[in-house]
């Protein structure tokens, strides 16, 4: 499975959007980026993913460069209750779906 | 609307033990995992199964031991618990078609363990 890098950590003011960057630059062809995050003393819970399209759901969006290199994980309006550490995966179709974390980035949201 | 639980939310236990932890999902998955979260380390996969009694070792299944009987139940099993194992321990599910496309993982809300 693919590395991926995160920037440690990053604010937001509440009510804007929040752009978390992810770096997968040995991302292969059929590995696909998916995107976690775990707001204190819970589980991980599956935000999005996606393989080589823009996806947008109810959460958020998720935009991956034509070279498949990079994502950015976007929340468009940031509350309070986005604060959390998010998580960059790239998965490979043949690992069982085994999710490699990282560190992540720690978002805050100030209000 | 519960999908993944986890028997115990705050374990306490003495070392030496046999603990078990235990892990239910109600989604018909066929995968399920077991991580350990520590500060500063992250999750880490100990054990997972992808199918009834199959189970593959992560990457620290050092001191621990799976059991998946039934589709729905992965327990995991600490055989002499020891202090290094106080953790906080995830389960996840997800099905094979999850691996690359689908809807990911779903987790539980973790055990937290402290041994003594």
């Amino acid at each position: 499975d693919a590395k991926t890098t995160q920037p440690p950590s990053m604010d937001c003011a509440e009510g804007r959007a929040a752009n978390l960057p992810c770096n997968h630059s040995t991302i292969s062809g059929n590995e696909y980026v998916y995107w976690y995050r775990q707001i204190h003393s819970q589980g991980p819970q599956y935000i999005i993913h996606g393989l080589k399209n823009n996806e947008t759901n109810e959460m958020a969006s998720l935009i991956i460069t034509e070279d498949r290199k990079s994502s950015t994980l976007i929340l468009p309006h940031a509350t309070l209750r986005d604060t959390a550490v998010y998580y960059c995966i790239g998965v490979g179709g043949t690992s069982y779906g085994k999710l490699t974390f990282g560190q992540g980035t720690i978002l805050t949201v100030h209000p | 609307d519960v999908k993944v639980t986890q028997s115990s939310r705050y374990l306490v236990k003495r070392t030496g033990e046999k603990v078990f932890l235990e892990c239910v999902q109600d989604m018909d998955h066929e995968n399920m995992f077991w991580y350990r979260q520590d500060p500063g380390l992250g999750l880490r996969l100990i054990y997972f199964s992808y199918d009834v009694k199959m189970k593959e070792k992560g990457d620290i299944p050092e001191g621990y031991s799976v059991s998946r009987e039934k589709k729905e139940r992965f327990s995991l099993i600490l055989e002499s618990a020891s202090t290094n194992q106080t953790s906080m321990y995830l389960c996840a599910s997800s099905s094979p078609g999850t691996g690359g496309r689908g809807y990911g993982y779903t987790f539980g809300s973790g055990t937290r363990l402290t041994v003594v």
